[in-house]
């Protein structure tokens, strides 16, 4: 089982730019949330999919947004990048909404 | 709005020792709890899962209590290893989908 898998690793950005980061859930979950890390900070939950569909939504603006497809992996996007957008962004997935959450190894995305 | 902390924010002992890391949370009506480690510049990987209804957990040299009332957690580490340097993160999810975090202890264990 590779676990929850994450992609790219690294991304470098310019400010305005777009972006999408994928994640590949653990095998047999069908639940996928998005969470992004500031240094020294605690995640912070961006939104969560289950069955295609989002079904909670963090404190994040509009330019975040994401997808999930039928096979239950997810991407996140987000648009118009920020310099405050640099940070490590971390796919957790589970089986339905209550269970243990496995977490990929994130994507560190810095913004310039 | 649930508040999670945790204390202290920093650690640093000799290989060997006993440690306690402290989690809070001010709203006790939560689904589960769920304790993490996270290397410098990596994801997190799940140590301890303990449901609302369960006391504690115990993993290996790993046990971590739950007192839902007074909102604590506690992460017991016994004889701890320079392996175990990491900054560990608890969460607390309500009946919503959603982890709250705390913003971890960072701890040292230096042979």
């Amino acid at each position: 089982d590779a676990g929850v898998t994450q992609s790219p690793t690294h991304l470098i950005k310019t400010r305005g730019q777009q972006v999408t980061l994928r994640c590949s859930p653990k095998s047999g979950h069908d639940t996928v949330s998005w969470y992004q890390q500031a240094l020294g900070q605690g995640p912070q939950f961006i939104f969560q999919y289950y069955e295609e569909e989002e079904r909670q939504r963090g404190n994040f603006p509009d330019r975040f947004s994401g997808h999930q497809f039928p096979n239950y992996s997810s991407e996140l996007n987000v648009n118009a990048l920020l310099l405050g957008d640099s940070a490590l962004y971390l796919c957790a997935s589970s089986l339905e909404q209550y269970t243990e959450a496995f977490f990929g190894q994130g994507t560190r995305l810095t913004v310039v | 709005k649930q508040e999670v902390t945790q204390i202290p924010a920093a650690l640093s002992v000799p290989e060997g020792e006993n440690l306690v890391l402290n989690c809070s949370f001010t709203d006790s009506a939560i689904y589960n709890l769920q304790w993490f480690r996270q290397d410098p510049g990596k994801g997190l990987t799940s140590l301890l899962l303990i449901q609302s209804s369960q006391r504690e957990q115990t993993s290996g040299r790993l046990n971590a209590s739950l007192d839902k009332s007074s909102g604590r957690s506690t992460l017991y580490i016994a004889a701890s290893q320079p392996g175990d340097s990491a900054t560990y993160l608890c969460a607390v999810r309500r009946n919503t989908d959603k982890l709250i975090f705390g913003t971890g202890t960072r701890l040292q264990v230096f042979p």
